[in-house]
């Protein structure tokens, strides 16, 4: 069965510092997003990317985040310079539909660490 | 996007029936109502989707009263690994599909 990846598992950085968190979504799906978790709270959601371009932010998104699709399978979520809040599960998802209904596939997320 | 209401925690015993309601008395003509589970450390996964009436899959079924400002998520004969959180979301999937996730049910079967 197709499944959405993501690495790395588990990224510990320093505040401060760059991270791209990396994710291959579900071959032939169209819509993509970016979800995080801060331990012991909801899942929130950050951006969808649909087209080679943003569909959609959250403010949670702001500019230090960005999102790029470099190639073909990858999609990644950059956070330009990490702060101690932004420690969190960060998970990618994917959807076949191109209007962004139905079922949304996650991946199994990503910990960010950040000391 | 409709707010979603649903109870914070349940309890149950392997084998029985559970059904988790949610009230979302906001709901608008072209949203949808979804369920995903969550494990622990884990990506949400999806459960359901429906718009009205009733929907049955291989893992649950889902209740929509005539209304639409509540539906029933309902597990036949749980067993200990449909232990996890389970989220009510509401919303209009033609607006670029993005999930607004609650606090969620804590389901915690016991044997």
């Amino acid at each position: 069965e197709p499944e959405v990846t993501q690495t790395p598992s588990h990224q510990v950085t320093q505040m401060g510092q760059e991270v791209i968190l990396r994710c291959v979504p579900i071959s032939n799906h169209l819509y993509f997003y970016w979800y995080r978790q801060i331990l012991g709270q909801k899942v929130e959601f950050l951006v969808s990317f649909y087209n080679n371009e943003i569909s959609e932010k959250s403010e949670i998104f702001d500019d230090q985040f960005s999102v790029e699709r470099p190639d073909g399978s990858n999609f990644t979520l950059k956070i330009r310079s990490t702060k101690l809040e932004d420690s969190a599960m960060y998970f990618c998802a994917s959807t076949l539909g191109t209007s962004g209904r139905g079922e949304q596939f996650f991946g199994p997320g990503t910990r960010l660490t950040v000391l | 996007l409709a707010k979603t209401t649903q109870p914070i925690s349940m309890d149950s015993y392997e084998g029985q029936e559970v059904n988790i309601t949610c009230s979302h008395n906001n709901i608008a003509t072209n949203d949808y109502i979804t369920w995903y589970q969550q494990f622990p450390s884990q990506g949400p996964r999806f459960i359901i989707q429906g718009y009205k009436t009733k929907v049955t899959n291989e893992v649950a079924s889902l209740f929509i009263p005539a209304d639409r400002k509540s539906s029933t998520l309902s597990l036949p004969r749980v067993s200990l690994s449909d232990t996890a959180v389970y989220y009510c979301l509401v919303g209009d999937y033609n607006q670029g599909g993005k999930l607004i996730f609650g606090q969620g049910t804590e389901l915690s079967v016991k044997p």
